[in-house]
């Protein structure tokens, strides 16, 4: 089944600096790759996704890369905010009939 | 909307008792999720109900450990014997139709095993 690698473990950032996070992931069939946040006390929730029939996708100040022949994915945030501090997780999935299965998650931490 | 529900939010029980828990998905959708996750550490699948085909239950770690999904609706996690190991928190989440989309999480079950 599909194995994803999640690193690092920890990060801290100053407030305004960026943010990368990198996902790997194991099984050359998968084609959808969702990044969740999970705030302190809080469930997951989704940030930004991204299909494998695209190599790039931004929303504001977060953005998705993927690079399907090395298989591994990546979260770049920008002008970092107190508010971006959590958890990321990264995860993908081959179709809509296997499970989503999830990185181990990234605890960021953004430093006012 | 009612997002997905999750009961009961906090679970104390004793080495060795049954528990189960309960997930109410948001209405209409037809795929479910069960996952864990331990103090600092990330989200285990366990088990993913689609529509009217067999649960995939490749997630799920012994078999003390079991699942159903009643009428297309409301699932049930059954852990039998439980051990120390087993605490963590068990988060359910359901999307409109597969894993390929938005899963929305319920708030969880923080299960405590003494």
């Amino acid at each position: 089944g599909e194995n994803v690698e999640q690193h690092p473990s920890t990060l801290s950032v100053q407030e305004g600096d960026s943010a990368v996070i990198k996902c790997t992931y194991s099984d050359s069939a998968s084609n959808y790759f969702p990044w969740y946040k999970q705030e302190l006390g809080k469930r997951p929730q989704l940030i930004i996704d991204i299909r494998s029939n695209v190599g790039e996708k931004k929303d504001q100040r977060i953005a998705v890369t993927l690079n399907k022949t090395a298989k591994h994915f990546s979260l770049h945030i920008t002008e970092t905010q107190p508010e971006d501090s959590a958890v990321y997780f990264c995860a993908a999935t081959v179709s809509g009939n296997t499970p989503l299965v999830f990185g181990k998650g990234t605890r960021l931490s953004v430093i006012a | 909307g009612a997002g997905v529900s999750q009961s009961p939010s906090n679970k104390v029980t004793e080495k060795g008792k049954d528990v189960e828990l309960r997930c109410d998905p948001i209405s209409g959708h037809t795929a479910l999720y069960w996952y864990r996750q331990s103090l600092g550490q990330g989200l285990e699948f366990l088990i993913y109900f689609q529509g009217n085909s067999a649960p995939d239950k490749s997630g799920l770690p012994s078999d003390r450990f079991s699942a159903e999904r009643t009428g297309g609706s409301v699932s049930t996690l059954t852990i039998q014997r439980t051990q120390q190991e087993d605490s963590a928190v068990y988060l359910c989440a359901s999307s409109k139709q597969g894993a390929n989309e938005k899963l929305f999480f319920g708030s969880g079950t923080q299960l405590s095993v003494l």
